[in-house]
């Protein structure tokens, strides 16, 4: 079946340490979504794919940055991680055409110390 | 104003009764409307999506879209304690590609 997948789910990391997320969707979708959800915000965009070298900053870049060489992975780099990048972060993909449904990851926690 | 505004709750309803969540947003030109759920600790799903002014039904679930108002509603009839959660309203502009704009998330308790 065609899924969504994060990796890792958890992570640890220390301040100034740069931190890779991988996302990758074997649905074939062209749009790809980086987001962050944190208690009292909900969810906010980070950066979005609409193809392949496509690449788009949300409300929330600074910090981020993300590639996307194929169709199927869109990962997220922290550069240099902060104490406020401390959040669940979530990748989701979607049709570039259609109803705009979104489908997401199972998510990752990352804690920065 | 945020774009996509909704009562953060909790909102506590018996098993059995209907549960009403709301949703407002700000931005005439949005086209489609997402209801998600989310269980604590897990990533959101997808329940139903709506582009028409009215009702839509699926199962237990409702929607019911009024572009003049700029309001959306879910109804959850013959709530269970499996409904408990979080529900999120998305929204998509219309001129911003596949980009959807959440709300803040309403949770919903189902009491037994």
């Amino acid at each position: 079946d065609a899924e969504i997948t994060q990796s890792p789910r958890h992570k640890i990391t220390e301040t100034g340490r740069q931190v890779t997320l991988a996302c990758h969707q074997t649905w074939n979708h062209n749009n790809m979504f980086w987001y962050r959800q944190d208690l009292g915000h909900g969810l906010r965009l980070i950066h979005y794919s609409y193809g392949v070298q496509d690449t788009n900053k949300g409300e929330v870049s600074d910090g981020y940055s993300v590639s996307r060489s194929n169709t199927e992975d869109l990962p997220l780099t922290l550069e240099s991680a902060a104490s406020s990048q401390t959040s669940v972060y979530f990748c989701a993909s979607s049709e570039s055409v259609g109803t705009d449904t979104q489908y997401f990851g199972p998510g990752t926690r990352l804690t920065v110390l | 104003q945020k774009e996509v505004e909704q009562n953060s709750g909790p909102l506590s309803v018996p098993e059995g009764a209907i549960a009403s969540l709301n949703c407002t947003y700000s931005d005439r030109g949005s086209q489609s409307f997402f209801w998600y759920r989310q269980y604590s600790g897990k990533s959101p799903e997808l329940i139903m999506f709506i582009y028409s002014n009215g009702d839509k039904e699926d199962g237990r679930f409702t929607a019911q879209l009024n572009k003049a108002s700029q309001y959306v509603s879910l109804l959850i009839r013959d709530s269970q304690p499996s409904d408990s959660a979080t529900y999120l309203c998305a929204v998509n502009r219309g001129n911003q590609g596949g980009k959807l704009i959440f709300g803040q998330g309403t949770e919903l308790s189902v009491k037994p």
